[in-house]
C-alpha cells in the first residue's frame, strides 16, 4: 500500500476563494505529479516536479501553481477558485527511473460555487 | 493520433467469463508498460507492470507486442469484484530522454452476476 496523502478529501468553496490542496508522501521520491479528472473522463497531467526546487507545467494548461520546497510535499494552489475549476486532483508520486510506477494519492474532489 | 489509445468499453460480462482489453500506442520507442485498475471515483491503482515476455498474475495476464505498438490484458474467471476501469500506461521515449507516464482514457468493464 502507496503512502501518499491528499487533504482535504473534499472541498466546497466559493468563487474567488485562494486553495491550497496538500499532497505528501513518506516514501521519499523524487517525483511527484498532479492531474486533474472530470468524473468518467481521463486523466490530465497538469504539473510535475522531478526533486526539490523542480516544477514544471504539465499536458493540460492549469491556473494552479505548485511549489516542492520539501522532497515529501507538493502542494497545488489556487490564487482565485471558479467555478471551472471544479474536479477531483489527483496526487501521484514514483522513484526515478524508467520501470518505476506512480503511486496515487486517495484525491481531493473540489467544488467551487 | 492519441499516443495512448484503448476501446473505452463498455464491457458487460457475465461473472466466469474471460474478457481481453486491447491497447495500442503510438511512440515506437516506449519503454515502460503497465495496466491500472480504476474503480468509480477512487484513485488509480497499479494492476500490473507488462514485461516483453509477457507475465501473469493469477487471473490476470499481460502481453506486449513491441512490433505491432500493442498491449493486452486478459482478465480469467471473471468476479464481480473486477468491474471498474482499466487504465493501459505507458511510458514514452522522446529524443533521448523518457517522457511521463501517458494514461489512456481506460475500458470500463461491468460484471454480472
Amino acid at each position: 500500500e502507496a503512502d501518499i496523502y491528499q487533504t482535504p478529501r473534499y472541498l466546497v468553496i466559493g468563487t474567488g476563494k485562494k486553495i491550497t490542496l496538500e499532497c505528501s508522501q513518506t516514501m521519499g521520491h523524487d517525483k511527484m505529479y498532479w492531474y486533474q479528472q472530470d468524473p468518467g473522463m481521463e486523466l490530465h497531467l497538469i504539473h510535475y516536479s522531478y526533486g526539490v526546487n523542480s516544477t514544471e507545467k504539465g499536458d493540460l494548461s492549469s491556473e494552479s501553481t505548485v511549489s516542492r520546497i520539501r522532497t515529501e510535499h507538493f502542494p497545488l494552489t489556487l490564487e482565485s477558485a471558479r467555478p471551472s475549476h471544479t474536479s477531483q486532483y489527483l496526487c501521484a508520486s514514483s522513484e526515478s527511473g524508467s520501470h518505476y510506477e506512480q503511486y496515487f494519492g486517495p484525491g481531493t474532489r473540489l467544488t467551487v460555487t | 493520433r492519441k499516443e495512448v489509445e484503448q476501446d473505452p468499453g463498455p464491457f458487460n460480462v457475465p461473472e466466469g467469463a474471460t474478457v481481453a482489453f486491447n491497447c495500442t500506442y503510438s511512440n515506437s520507442a516506449s519503454q515502460s508498460f503497465f495496466w491500472y485498475r480504476q474503480d468509480c471515483r477512487k484513485e488509480p491503482k497499479l494492476l500490473m507492470s507488462v514485461y516483453s515476455s509477457g507475465n501473469e498474475d493469477g487471473r490476470f495476464t499481460a502481453q506486449l507486442n513491441r512490433a505491432s505498438q500493442y498491449i493486452s490484458l486478459l482478465i480469467r474467471d471473471s468476479k464481480l469484484s473486477d468491474s471498474a476501469t482499466y487504465l493501459c500506461v505507458v511510458r514514452p521515449f522522446y529524443g533521448g530522454s523518457q517522457g511521463n507516464l501517458i494514461f489512456g482514457k481506460g475500458t470500463k468493464l461491468s460484471v454480472k452476476p
